[in-house]
């Protein structure tokens, strides 16, 4: 079955860059052209869509904040990342990665909480 | 624009059934949705993904419990004999130009 891991940094200094991993097991990331999506959820919210990759290395990034996102994938480590540049307080949230054009698989979630 | 609208809230007592609706905005009435279930204090789960027509695709482990149809615009959930770990919010999904669009969620309290 497949399985989705984030991992990453809990903490982040304002002005700084996140960056957090996906792991994916119980398949491989670069068959079966999927698209590989990360999702936030600021506390008490509902979710908002980053962005994805494509297994061919295409993506696209919300318009809200295509300007600070990167999202980039390693094939040998069956693993896609997010980077999200010059945080503010207004980035402190639950960061889920997911699998699939409608999200048949996602992960547990990780916090990130922008804070000096 | 793609628009998901859903309730904010419902509830229905143990043992009932109850159905939350995603309504997709004009013009994307052939769109087909994903139900996520978001427990408290946990990640979402895909509930399955519903085409236009009806026909649905059930993720891993979904109870028969949980059931899917749609109406023109409207894409409903319908969850039967509801247990106290049905308690949650519900999300319905779609994929627009390049992005998902989420609904707000429904927040389903079970009696």
């Amino acid at each position: 079955q497949v399985q989705l891991q984030e991992s990453g940094p809990g903490l982040v200094k304002p002005s700084e860059t996140l960056s957090l991993t996906c792991t994916v097991s119980g398949g491989s990331i670069s068959s079966g052209g999927y698209y590989w999506s990360w999702i936030r959820q600021h506390p008490g919210k509902g979710l908002e869509y980053i962005g994805y990759i494509y297994n061919s290395g295409s993506t696209y990034y919300n318009p809200s904040l295509k300007s600070r996102v990167t999202i980039s994938v390693d094939t040998s480590k069956n693993q896609f990342s997010l980077k999200l540049s010059s945080v503010t307080a207004a980035d402190t949230a639950v960061y889920y990665c997911a699998r699939g054009d409608y999200g048949d698989y996602w992960g547990q979630g990780t916090l990130v909480t922008v804070s000096s | 624009q793609l628009v998901l609208t859903q309730s904010p809230s419902a509830s229905a007592s143990l043992g009932a059934s109850v159905k939350l609706t995603c309504t997709l905005s004009s013009g994307h009435s052939s769109y087909a949705i994903a139900w996520h279930q978001q427990q408290p204090e946990k990640g979402p789960r895909y509930l399955m993904k519903l085409n236009s027509d009806g026909s649905h695709t059930k993720g891993d482990g979904i109870p028969d419990r949980f059931s899917g149809s749609s109406s023109g615009a409207e894409r409903y959930l319908t969850i039967s004999s509801l247990q106290p770990e049905d308690e949650a919010d519900y999300y319905c999904q779609t994929w627009g130009t390049g992005i998902w669009v989420f609904g707000g969620g429904t927040k389903l309290t079970v009696l």
